[in-house]
């Protein structure tokens, strides 16, 4: 089974620049998170979906943050503009109720660097 | 949500059992314990959830006292591959996403 893909892997931008990050979640798995993970620190949730809506996005500063699941499957993560203190990983996971204890199963992440 | 309290970090040595400890002294009558591992440059990894007594699969034990206030993960056995972050969450079943600094083991030779 294929495991959660995230792209780019890396990405470096200038403060008030955009970017947007991928993810393609396991097949059949209805719930996808967005986690940001500083340096040191463990990841802080972002957005939860449920299938294409929303269920959790107390924590994404929407002001520069968008995040959307067209179709249920992929998602994509937006900053715009990025800020200094956006430098982080960006994990995304996906679950499905079925599954033992409701795990997770994480990305690699994108790293991104703010400059 | 309830509040969670690990070491910082903890060293053990090859062939060692390590025991690492989580307070969480608020814990709520539905909510569960999950253990995550995440090496460097990875996305964390699921290890074990439980309720109360305790749980064992393949690579770890959890023991939850009758208080429910405590958790501890234990790692039999560990090898210098299991030198990893380790996070306790605390949260009803399927709402298990608030990770704090977690531990930081290191397994030397």
């Amino acid at each position: 089974e294929a495991g959660v893909a995230q792209s780019p892997r890396y990405k470096i931008i200038e403060k008030r620049q955009s970017v947007a990050f991928w993810c393609n979640p396991i097949s059949g798995h209805a719930t996808l998170y967005w986690y940001q993970q500083i340096l040191g620190q463990g990841p802080k949730l972002l957005i939860q979906f449920q299938n294409n809506g929303v269920v959790d996005d107390s924590q994404l500063p929407k002001d520069r943050f968008s995040a959307e699941r067209l179709k249920g499957v992929d998602s994509t993560l937006k900053i715009q503009p990025a800020k200094l203190e956006d430098s982080a990983v960006y994990l995304c996971a996906s679950s499905e109720r079925r599954l033992a204890g409701y795990e997770q199963y994480f990305g690699p992440g994108t790293r991104l660097t703010v400059t | 949500l309830a509040k969670t309290t690990q070491p910082i970090s903890m060293d053990s040595y090859e062939g060692q059992e390590v025991n690492i400890t989580c307070s969480h002294n608020n814990i709520a009558t539905n909510d569960y314990i999950t253990w995550y591992q995440q090496f460097p440059s990875q996305g964390p990894r699921f290890i074990i959830q439980g309720y109360k007594t305790k749980v064992t699969n393949e690579v770890a034990s959890l023991f939850i006292p009758a208080d429910r206030k405590s958790s501890t993960l234990s790692l039999p056995r560990v090898s210098l591959s299991d030198t990893a972050v380790y996070y306790c969450l605390v949260g009803p079943y399927g709402q298990n996403f608030v990770f704090g600094p977690g531990t930081r083991l290191s397994v030397l030779p």
